[in-house]
């Protein structure tokens, strides 16, 4: 079975600083991986994407992540933390179904916390 | 143009009523889902239609019955209404290929009291 595993609950980083959100997954297949960010009382936006190819992938807001298919991880890389940047980031890895339909999982999600 | 919109942004209500949720996508996708994230904000898919036809029925209580009059719109509707049932509820779309990202409505929180 797919899943998605985000070990950390919080992220702490100053303002200016690289950010780093970890993300460990586990899938049968070709892995299709996803980042989203959810700000408060809002709904979930789509940030980036694996899909093959160049192992960085660049998304928005200066987002980007390294997928690595040896440690099977798709962590969340930021060079230059905003305070902006401050919410809830969920991994989440696409699940091919036999019976028709793609099933997303998400992780738990992590709180990033950037501090002036 | 707000390309997933949900009604109502908020639902409060007693236990035992049944309440209903609208979904619209302006984005000509074709497939559509219905979310359910918790206190703890954990997500977790409960239901998809691809152009009207259920693809996926998660293991939700039968009190859940989803409509997809045609693929713009899904809605949520909810019978007997239970305090666990609060929770934030977001629906979400996009084109039905493996690596396509969804997009997301901003979500209803219902509350039941």
């Amino acid at each position: 079975a797919q899943s998605v595993a985000q070990p950390e609950d919080q992220v702490n980083v100053a303002e200016g600083n690289p950010l780093t959100v970890k993300c460990t997954y586990s899938v049968s297949g070709n892995p299709y991986l996803f980042w989203y960010v959810q700000y408060p009382n809002r709904g979930l936006q789509f940030l980036l994407k694996y899909i093959t190819g160049d192992n960085l992938v660049k998304g928005s807001y200066g987002f980007e992540a390294e997928f690595n298919k040896s440690q099977t991880s798709f962590h969340l890389k930021k060079p230059s933390a905003l305070v902006s940047d401050s919410a809830l980031y969920f991994c989440a890895v696409r699940d091919p179904r036999g019976t028709g339909g793609f099933k997303t999982i998400f992780g738990a999600g992590t709180r990033l916390f950037v501090k002036a | 143009d707000t390309a997933v919109s949900q009604t109502p942004k908020y639902l409060v209500t007693q236990m035992g009523n049944d309440k209903s949720i609208k979904c619209e996508q302006n984005l000509g996708h074709d497939t559509m889902y219905w979310y359910k994230q918790d206190s703890k904000k954990f997500l977790k898919i409960m239901f998809s239609y691809n152009n009207k036809e259920l693809i996926i029925n998660e293991t939700v209580p039968n009190r859940f019955s989803p409509k997809s009059p045609d693929k713009a719109h899904l809605n949520l509707h909810i019978n007997s209404l239970e305090l666990g049932d609060s929770a934030v509820y977001f629906c979400a779309s996009s084109q039905e290929v493996i690596y396509n990202e969804q997009f997301f409505g901003p979500g209803t929180r219902l509350t039941v009291l």
